[in-house]
């Protein structure tokens, strides 16, 4: 069955410090991967794409490790404003068809 | 900034009755998304729309679910016959290219079935 499994956490935080997050999928074809945070009953909101090379903006960078079919998001300096659920989503191929798979998300609550 | 819009925020129906949710998706997207989110849960795919036909759809999107693009600008979800199952929060999302791009979602309608 094809999945995508994060850790649910919670992740309890003090405000700057350095917190990882990490995302497995099963599907070896998947094609695009992204990071979205949801708030409490809200929708998601895209944080980022996440590229083969690595991508940074600001004080989160993401990685691609196609080889052990991980994501992970790394969060500098945390801020009280960034708790919330990131959820790892990746798109794949099913008989022609690009479907996105969402991950249950992991919950960060940073603390003053 | 453009975003995507959806009514009513709620909607509370009885078992076996119809139910419309509108969206009105970014304007110069192509692309158009309907989710669920039963609480407590993940995010489900449920359909993809391009050019006025359903592009990719999931295993729940069953005959019990259709999508219109009735007019430039709305696109809807018709679920008939709800069943209590069918409660959950279900959001639109557009984007400029295919899944595997970018998606800005909408707020959301919570649908309660009683």
């Amino acid at each position: 069955r094809k999945e995508v499994e994060q850790d649910p956490g919670p992740f309890n935080v003090p405000e700057g410090a350095t917190v990882a997050f990490n995302c497995t999928y099963s599907n070896s074809a998947s094609q695009s991967f992204f990071w979205y945070r949801q708030d409490c009953r809200k929708e998601p909101k895209l944080l980022m794409s996440v590229y083969s090379s690595g991508n940074e903006d600001g004080r989160f960078t993401a990685q691609l490790n196609r080889a052990s079919q991980y994501i992970s998001l790394l969060i500098r300096d945390s801020k009280l404003s960034d708790s919330a659920t990131y959820l790892c989503v990746v798109t794949s191929v099913s008989g022609g068809s690009y479907i996105p798979t969402f991950g249950r998300g992991t919950s960060l609550i940073v603390h003053p | 900034e453009p975003e995507v819009t959806q009514t009513p925020s709620h909607q509370v129906t009885q078992m076996g009755q119809e139910v419309i949710l509108r969206c009105v998706p970014i304007s110069n997207h192509l692309y158009f998304y309907w989710y669920r989110q039963i609480l407590g849960q993940k995010v489900e795919f449920l359909v993809s729309f391009y050019n006025n036909e359903i592009s990719e759809k999931s295993e729940i999107f069953d005959d019990q679910f259709s999508v219109e693009r009735p007019d430039g600008s709305n696109f809807t979800l018709k679920i008939r016959s709800t069943k209590l199952e069918d409660s959950a929060m279900y959001f639109c999302a557009s984007s400029g290219e295919r899944s595997h791009y970018e998606q800005y979602f909408g707020p959301g309608t919570r649908l309660t079935v009683t």
